[in-house]
């Protein structure tokens, strides 16, 4: 049982266009990430956010962490295809040793 | 090494049979995970130790699974009389604290995992 919920679950946009990826729970966090991950390798960490209502950019992409601590969304703008990948957010919570990770979303941008 | 190492890539088992994977951590991480990735799912926890004590093995799916870290350093995954259901990717991660995640302090760093079929 996964306590994230992403969506949309597949997306597949033209080179070009804006996004938006969200990530949703009944359940508060506290602190959350974002992680890319290509075929045939690992996630690899995007960004962390520690407050509610946080923003965070990273060149084309743009973090927000809900005021609750429950949900967080990730906008791309001008979408590339290198950002073509499998994008997981990842929650902690207090007492708990690991990371809970969504459901991804798949994202291609075509050429 | 720079990084997570995992092996073997790629493995093929007949029901019934055992597996065990290995992961290499980055020298000096402290805590170690295990997670079971399903495909084009996000990963599930499996386990976590940190050094050599596991700390938590909540999310073995059941007592077919085992995980072992015994000086602290290389962590083994071990599967047996695999059933179909196990396949999947098993991703190893490494971090240098033992807490931190609160803080976004902690960064997990990702192996390429291992990716089990079994027929």
């Amino acid at each position: 049982t996964q306590l994230l919920e992403q969506s949309p679950q597949f997306l597949s946009i033209q080179e070009g266009e804006n996004l938006t990826v969200y990530c949703n729970s009944s359940s508060v966090f506290s602190s959350l990430q974002w992680y890319r991950q290509e075929p045939g390798e690992g996630p690899v960490l995007l960004v962390t956010v520690v407050t509610g209502g946080e923003v965070k950019k990273l060149k084309r992409l743009t973090f927000q962490f809900g005021d609750a601590r429950k949900d967080s969304s990730l906008h791309i703008t001008a979408a590339q295809p290198g950002d073509t990948g499998l994008y997981l957010c990842a929650g902690a919570q207090t007492g708990a040793n690991n990371l809970f990770f969504g459901t991804g979303t798949r994202l291609t941008v075509i050429p | 090494g720079a990084g997570v190492s995992q092996s073997p890539r790629y493995k093929v088992a007949k029901r019934g049979q055992d597996v065990a994977l290995r992961c290499d951590p980055i020298s000096g991480h402290v805590s170690l995970f295990w997670y079971q990735q399903a495909l084009g799912q996000g990963p599930e926890f499996l386990t976590y130790f940190q050094n050599e004590a596991q700390l938590d093995k909540s999310g073995l799916p059941s007592d077919r699974f085992f995980a072992e870290r015994p000086e602290g350093s290389v962590s083994t995954l071990k599967i047996q009389r695999t059933q179909q259901e196990d396949s999947a990717v098993y991703l190893c991660a490494s971090s240098f604290r033992d807490r931190g995640l609160l803080s976004g302090a902690n960064v997990l760093t990702f192996g390429a995992g291992s990716r089990l079929t079994v027929l």
